[in-house]
């Protein structure tokens, strides 16, 4: 699977949009992006998934360049309680990695009121 | 409805001793993986099953870690002697389907000590 480069840390007030980039810069033509997240003391969850262009959902937006080799999260109005650990994952799990996820050392993002 | 739960949340044990995770998935899902997560890293995939098989154990680091699933449900980490460097959270997630399902299922982790 591509191999994922993300900051180690970031932080951020109440109320403002954070955006985390992640590079993977072999991603294959079949790769997915997948982004989750994880508190202290509890297992990670997902957030949002996408291939191309931009994926939204109620918790977050994806942003997917053309090239496809680098991808950034996108959190609004963050508050205290999106003070997290942020991973980005790139794979297909459609095949021969019979879906198991292969997680980096992740984005610590720390949110000050 | 229920997550994944996993027990016990907390095990301490003695270097040499034998120990057992368990990890309920939500009901209905077919796929169960297990991984290790170290302080201040991801999580590691150790094992993969898809119903009652082991379909990818490429991830257990020696003989002395085994995991089974017998009826299709619960799973059950097992670890023969353990080492100082056995000590990690144990996570177990499941997913409903097989090699698709890039959403997985996390339970809350089991913090294993080994002194």
């Amino acid at each position: 699977l591509a191999k994922t480069t993300q900051p180690i840390s970031m932080d951020s007030y109440e109320g403002q949009e954070v955006n985390i980039t992640c590079s993977h810069n072999n991603i294959a033509t079949n790769d997915y992006i997948t982004w989750y997240q994880q508190f202290p003391s509890q297992g990670p969850r997902f957030i949002i998934q996408g291939y191309k262009t931009k994926v939204t959902n109620e918790v977050a937006s994806l942003f997917i360049p053309a090239d496809r080799k680098s991808s950034t999260l996108s959190l609004p109005r963050v508050s205290l309680s999106d003070t997290a650990v942020y991973y980005c994952l790139v794979g297909d799990g459609r095949g021969s990695t019979l879906g198991r996820l292969y997680f980096g050392r992740g984005t610590q993002l720390t949110v000050w009121p | 409805g229920a997550g994944v739960s996993q027990t016990p949340s907390n095990k301490v044990t003695e270097k040499g001793k034998y120990v057992e995770l368990r990890c309920d998935p939500i009901s209905g899902h077919t796929a169960l993986y297990w991984y290790r997560q170290s302080l201040g890293q991801g999580p590691e995939f150790l094992i993969y099953f898809q119903g009652t098989g082991a379909a990818d154990d490429s991830g257990l680091p020696n003989d002395r870690f085994f995991a089974v699933r017998p009826e299709g449900s619960v799973s059950t980490l097992k670890i023969q002697r353990t080492e100082r460097g056995d000590s990690a959270v144990y996570l177990c997630a499941s997913s409903r389907g097989s090699s698709g399902e890039m959403e997985q299922f996390f339970g809350p982790g089991t913090r294993l000590t080994v002194l």
